[in-house]
Order: structure tokens, then sequence, then C-alpha cells
């Protein structure tokens, strides 16, 4: 089984330029959430998904981030303009949504440098 | 107040060594799950252990137990005979209320462990 893939692994941009990171979650996971790690501090929640469903997003830090999940599949994480505070690392997980595990498994992240 | 305490920036730990990273939770809710997840130089995130709140045993998989003392909200992740496989970056992570609830995990700062042949 395929784990949660993620593209690109690193991104390069600068100050004001657009960014779209995408996260495919293991297959058959209805739960996909998104968090981020800026250097030296904690892994932040971002925002959570059900299907396609935003189930929280209170994470998010500002309407510069724009995530979507069409059709309850892949999800991806638009950041526009971005901002040099946004480096970081940008993590995804998927969970079944079931009452046996909600164990979360995480993608390789992508390494968002902006310049 | 921090809801994931890790108290150790970094760990050095001699090859075969048995090792306990602490964490410490904060939390006013009965129903909350603890996990530990590892972060080798890759980056890449693997979860480890998983304790829950009403769990009676302390969890194991493997090579890594969980010390869960509820009375002092520490979850303390051991790693037994310690190999160089294990350097890497260890994150504590929450979930606070039930499944279905409010499902986002709250990290840690994390600690890093090296094992040293």
């Amino acid at each position: 089984e395929a784990g949660v893939t993620q593209f690109p692994s690193h991104s390069v941009i600068e100050k004001g330029q657009t960014v779209t990171l995408r996260c495919d979650p293991i297959s058959g996971h209805d739960n996909l959430y998104w968090y981020r790690r800026v250097m030296g501090k904690e892994i932040k929640f971002l925002l959570h998904f059900v299907k396609e469903s935003k189930q929280d997003e209170s994470g998010m830090p500002n309407n510069r981030f724009l995530a979507e999940r069409t059709g309850g599949t892949y999800s991806t994480l638009k950041v526009q303009p971005a901002e040099l505070e946004d480096s970081g690392v940008y993590f995804c997980a998927s969970s079944p949504r079931d009452m046996e595990t909600d164990t979360q498994y995480f993608g390789p992240g992508t390494r968002l440098t902006v310049l | 107040a921090q809801k994931i305490t890790q108290t150790q920036p970094g760990m050095f730990v001699q090859e075969k060594e048995a090792v306990t990273l602490d964490c410490t939770y904060d939390t006013s809710d009965p129903s909350y799950g603890l996990f530990w997840y590892k972060q080798p130089s890759s980056g890449e995130m693997i979860f480890l252990i998983y304790q829950g709140s009403y769990d009676q045993q302390n969890a194991t998989e493997g090579r890594y137990s969980l010390n869960f003392q509820k009375a002092r909200k520490s979850a303390n992740l051991v790693i037994s005979a310690s190999q160089l496989g294990d350097s890497a970056m260890y994150f504590c992570a929450m979930r606070e209320g039930g499944r279905y609830g409010n499902e986002k995990l709250t990290f840690g700062t994390g600690t890093r462990l090296t094992i040293i042949p």
C-alpha cells in the first residue's frame, strides 16, 4: 500500500510569487490534514479535511493560504502571494475515518523556501 | 501554556543502551490520545506508538514502549537496545477529545537523539 505522497519535495520561490503544494493521501483515507513546521519551532496544525469538506481550518495563518480537496482525493495548498515567513516544511497526513484507529500517517513533507 | 513539553532538545546515547525520551502534556479533556513520531534526516515522519487516555496498559511496539503516567501527565518513550538507525528527531504529539472530535495533533518541539557507536 502506497503511503502519503507530497509534491514537490522542495520549492524555492521569491517573495510575492505563488506556490501550490500537492498531497496524495493513502487510498481510502477520508481524513486529510495539513501541518507546517517553521524553522526551529514546533509542527503546527493548519487544517483538516473530511473527504472534500473542511472540518477545521483554525490553523490557517491568513487568507494568503488556500486549501482544496476536490473530489475528496488529493489536496492542494496554495500560497499566494508568498512571504518570507511562509518558509518551512509543509506536511500532509491522512487517516481513515473509523473507530479502530486515529493514527495520522504523514507524508515526507515539502520544504518551501521563500527568498 | 505549552500543551506538549519535551524538555530534552538533544540526547546522546551509547549504542545498545536503553533511552527514555520525556514528554509531558497538559489537557483538561478526559479523552485524548498520545503519539510518538520519528523523523530521520531524510525528513519523513514515521509513526511509532500510540497511547489512549483510557488504555489500561502501557503501549508497546517492538523495541518501543510508552511509559504512560496519567496522574503525572507524562508519556515518555522508551527505546530498548538502541541502534544506530534510531538516530533521529522524535516528536511527542497529542490529540484532544475522542475520535471524531477535535482531531488535530499538537506537537512538542522534539528531541534530537544521537546514537553513538
